[in-house]
C-alpha cells in the first residue's frame, strides 16, 4: 500500500537558519504530494502541494519539488523564523487507485528559537 | 478562509462508553472525511463520505465506529463503545469536489480512560 516516510523531529533551528525537512514515499499510482502544517492549537493547513514530477510546490518561503526517480518531495526554506514553529506532514494522494484520502508522514516538529 | 470547525476540542470519557464527535464541514463542501492521530504516530485515514454515503474506509473504521450527516450541516463521527486504544486526535475534514484540496479543522482531543 502506500506509504510515506518523515524525518523523526523535534527539528531545533535559530532563526535565520536553512531548513531541510525529509519525506519519502511509496505508491501504487502516480500521486500528488502534499505538505501541510499544524500551528500550535490549530488544524492542518495545506502549506504547498506538487500534482506531477519535477513538479515545485512553494508557499511563504517553502518550497519542494516532486522527484519521482528518488520517490522524495523534501521540503525546504533558506531562513526559518520563529513563527514557523509547527508540525510539519508530508502526505500523497494516489488518484491511480481512485482513492483520494490522504497518506500522512508522523509529522516533523520544527522549533525555531529566536 | 473559510473554516471546518470541530468540537468539542477535547473530551474526557470512560471505556465502555459512546462518544459523538462533531464537525460543521464548509458548507458548499461535498466530500468529507475523518481522520485521526494517536499520540506520536501518523495521521491515519478513518472514513470518507459523499452522497449521504462512505465512500471508502479504513480497516480502522470497524462495527464500531459510524458517521452520519444528520441535518446537511453537522458530519458526526460515534464511537459505540470506546476502547483505551481509541484515544487520539480526531480531525474532520472537507472538500468541494473529488480533484481539490481538503480543509481540516482544528482537532478533538479523545481521551478515553
Amino acid at each position: 500500500g502506500d506509504s510515506v516516510t518523515q524525518m523523526e523531529g523535534p527539528v531545533t533551528l535559530s532563526e535565520e537558519a536553512f531548513l531541510t525537512i525529509n519525506c519519502t514515499y511509496t505508491a501504487t499510482g502516480y500521486p500528488s504530494l502534499f505538505w501541510y502544517v499544524q500551528y500550535p492549537g490549530e488544524g492542518l493547513q495545506l502549506l504547498l502541494k506538487a500534482t506531477k514530477a519535477d513538479d515545485k510546490g512553494s508557499n511563504k518561503g517553502f518550497e519542494a519539488t516532486y522527484r519521482k526517480e528518488t520517490t522524495s518531495f523534501h521540503l525546504e526554506k533558506g531562513s526559518v523564523q520563529v513563527s514557523d514553529s509547527a508540525v510539519y506532514f508530508c502526505a500523497l494522494s494516489d488518484r491511480d487507485t481512485g482513492r483520494r484520502a490522504l497518506t500522512f508522514g508522523s509529522g516533523t516538529r520544527l522549533q525555531v528559537q529566536p | 478562509e473559510p473554516e471546518v470547525t470541530q468540537t468539542p476540542s477535547h473530551q474526557v470519557t470512560q471505556m465502555g462508553q459512546e462518544v459523538i464527535l462533531r464537525c460543521v464541514p464548509i458548507s458548499n463542501h461535498l466530500y468529507f472525511y475523518w481522520y485521526r492521530q494517536i499520540l506520536g504516530q501518523k495521521v491515519e485515514f478513518l472514513v470518507s463520505f459523499y452522497n449521504n454515503e462512505i465512500s471508502e474506509k479504513s480497516e480502522i473504521f470497524d462495527d464500531q465506529f459510524s458517521v452520519e450527516r444528520p441535518d446537511g450541516s453537522n458530519f458526526t463521527l460515534k464511537i459505540r463503545s470506546t476502547k483505551l486504544e481509541d484515544s487520539a486526535m480526531y480531525f474532520c475534514a472537507s472538500k468541494w469536489d473529488k480533484e481539490g484540496r481538503p480543509f481540516f479543522g482544528s482537532g478533538t482531543q479523545l481521551s478515553v480512560l
